[in-house]
This record gives C-alpha cells, sequence and structure tokens, in this order.
C-alpha cells in the first residue's frame, strides 16, 4: 500500500532531551516536507527537501533539524525540544512533477509533548 | 505576501442544508489552489484542485480570481461531511510548497 508512515505516533518527553520523528514513504516521491499544526494556525512548514541531500527552510524551520540520506527517509530532529514544540507533526511527500495537478500525501501524524 | 484566509473557524449546519466553507487568497501570480479534508482520527487528505474542476463526494470548488476566492460547496450536508477542511495555495517555481489556510470545522448536525 503507498503510504507515508511516522513514528512515534504519539511521544512526551522533557525540555532538552534530544529526539528524532521519522518519517518514511515508498511511493518514490522526490519532495517530503514537514509540517506542524496547531489550533488556529493551521499547518505551517518547518523544512521541505527536494530530493535527496536537498533540503530548505520553511516558514518556522527554528528549533528543528532535518536531513535526506535517502530518498524515501525524511526524519525530523529536535536537538534541545523545548514546550513550544509541542504540536502536531505531519510528514507530507509528493512527485516532483510540479503543477496544479499534484498532490501531497500526508502521514498519520506525531503528536508530541514537550514538559 | 501569499496567505490563505478561512475566516471560519467553525461552521455548524443540519443535515440536508447547503454548506459554503470560505476561502480567501492572496498571491501575486497565478494561483493553484487545493481543498484537503481530515476526518476524526485520520491524516490529512486531498479532497480537491481548482484545476479539475471535479466534484469529489458532492463538494465543488470555483476558482474566482476577481474575488480572490475558493469557496467550497455542497448542496446537501451529511454527517459524514463532519471534518476539519483546510484550503491551500501552491506557491509557485519549483517547490511543491503549499500554504494553508487555519482550517474550518465543519459540523453537520443530524
Amino acid at each position: 500500500e503507498a503510504q507515508v508512515t511516522q513514528n512515534p505516533r504519539y511521544l512526551i518527553t522533557v525540555t532538552g532531551k534530544k529526539l528524532t520523528v521519522t518519517c518514511s514513504q515508498n511511493m518514490n516521491h522526490e519532495y517530503m516536507s514537514w509540517y506542524r499544526q496547531d489550533p488556529g494556525l493551521g499547518l505551517r512548514q518547518i523544512y521541505y527537501s527536494m530530493n535527496v541531500e536537498v533540503t530548505d527552510k520553511g516558514d518556522v524551520p527554528e528549533g528543528y533539524k532535518v536531513s535526506r540520506k535517502e530518498k524515501r527517509n525524511f526524519p525530523l530532529i529536535l536537538e534541545s525540544p523545548s514546550p513550544n514544540q509541542t504540536s502536531l507533526y505531519f510528514c507530507a511527500s509528493s512527485s516532483s512533477s510540479t503543477g496544479a495537478y499534484n498532490e501531497q500525501f500526508f502521514g498519520p501524524g506525531t503528536r508530541l509533548t514537550v514538559l | 505576501a501569499q496567505r490563505v484566509t478561512q475566516p471560519e473557524k467553525l461552521l455548524s449546519v443540519f443535515k440536508g442544508a447547503p454548506v459554503e466553507l470560505k476561502c480567501n487568497y492572496s498571491y501575486s501570480g497565478s494561483p493553484e489552489l487545493f481543498w484537503y479534508v481530515q476526518y476524526s482520527r485520520q491524516r490529512l487528505q486531498l479532497l480537491l484542485r481548482h484545476i479539475s474542476r471535479e466534484s469529489i463526494k458532492g463538494f465543488t470548488a470555483d476558482l474566482n480570481k476577481g474575488e480572490t476566492s475558493f469557496h467550497l460547496k455542497k448542496p446537501f450536508a451529511q454527517e459524514e461531511d463532519s471534518a476539519m477542511y483546510y484550503c491551500a495555495l501552491r506557491w509557485g517555481g519549483a517547490t511543491n510548497k503549499l500554504i494553508f489556510g487555519t482550517g474550518t470545522l465543519l459540523a453537520v448536525q443530524p
């Protein structure tokens, strides 16, 4: 089944303890992206990647890192999490074909709580 | 600056009533717009694209460049339509970046 998977789905951690949220897709998509979803703010893009070894900042990149060593994986790294990073995180992927027919496929989400 | 505005946080209607979820955008180029839906405990998924001029699950959306709007409409709401709806604008160029609105929660009452 074509899909985007994320792990873990739920995570409670403490301030300053490094964590990684994994994202994997099996659709051979070039483009991958991370969003955070907060009440009243919708989805905001954190980082995106156009292809392997090509990453760039989105709208709210502070406090996050990403890497794209393989096409299928795009982990999100929080080196020193803080309570304001408590949020629901979504990974998404799409083919490199740009344009109005393009569709982004989303993962199930990771609910992160930083105490 | 590119922006998507969904003025209503919550829209509550009765089953069988018409639905219109509003979306306005601000974009200097030729816009490419989408509606995404998130049902309870499910992942976000594409509902429809403006370019396809399609009707999905009875929903339609027409791009009005003069009013810079892309409202989502359905003539008769069903309880299973209850969900969070996001309007999104694809930011142009080589990226597939989507700019999302803040979302509207549609609650269809029996």
